[in-house]
């Protein structure tokens, strides 16, 4: 079982802001990756440590983390966003493999 | 322009050995970790484990240590993911992804390769 939980399902109205969270032990200690999957595609990193975004990612995807809790934030959500999110952190015992987080189902209306 | 590209979807028969592969280009094979995804059908992500082609390196995660054989050949920039004896259960989607360091995420992806296992 996953140590990392997530919200199944969120939806949001196209244009606003919709946050995602993510919890577990380990983020008390270790800053959690973020990945974008879309019907029938391969997992995208779209956010990851304390602030880092990869290239080509829109600047409307920021991460943030308080105690035990990583979030990422859409900020003016677009069509194109509607897709599973997974986090991924390394578990309790700082495995480097990490574990991903249970995903959460974004719907943009 | 760094890709994977991973071998073609199987159908395999329960019992029967596999082994996948994913070749990585634009960019230095030796100096980054190649990852292993899991997806069963419907389900959510999960690392099965890391191999650094530059020395072999390997961890495996301990829900698949001694079910699956991670392997890499750099001569042609190729890490592999097999399997000696196949179980329904293997079905899923496979991915691998590159990683900077055994502690990084995934930065880049392979399109994927689905296993059937299927009598």
């Amino acid at each position: 079982s996953s140590e990392l939980t997530q919200d199944p399902a969120v939806s949001v109205a196209l244009g606003q802001t919709v946050r995602i969270t993510c919890q577990g032990d380990s983020l008390r200690s270790y800053y959690a990756s973020w990945y974008q999957q879309k019907p029938g595609q391969a997992p995208v990193l779209v956010f990851y440590g304390k602030n880092n975004r990869p290239s080509g990612i829109p600047d409307r995807f920021s991460g943030s983390s308080s105690g035990n809790t990583a979030s990422l934030t859409i900020t003016g959500a677009q069509a194109e966003d509607e897709a599973d999110y997974y986090c991924n952190s390394r578990d309790t015992s700082g495995n480097h493999l990490g574990v991903f987080g249970t995903g959460t189902t974004v719907t943009v209306l | 322009e760094v890709q994977l590209v991973q071998s073609g979807a199987e159908v395999k028969k329960p019992g029967e050995s596999l082994k996948i592969s994913c070749k990585g280009s634009g960019y230095s094979f030796t100096s980054y970790w190649i990852g292993w995804v899991r997806q069963m059908p419907g389900k959510g992500l999960e690392w099965m484990g890391i191999i650094y082609p530059g020395d072999s390196d390997t961890r495996y995660s301990p829900s698949f240590q001694g079910h699956v054989t991670i392997s890499a050949d750099k001569s042609i920039s190729t890490a592999y993911l097999q399997w000696s004896s196949l179980k329904a259960s293997d079905t899923a989607m496979y991915y691998c992804a590159r990683r900077e360091s055994k502690w990084s995420p995934g930065d880049y992806w392979g399109q994927g390769t689905l296993v059937t296992v299927s009598s």
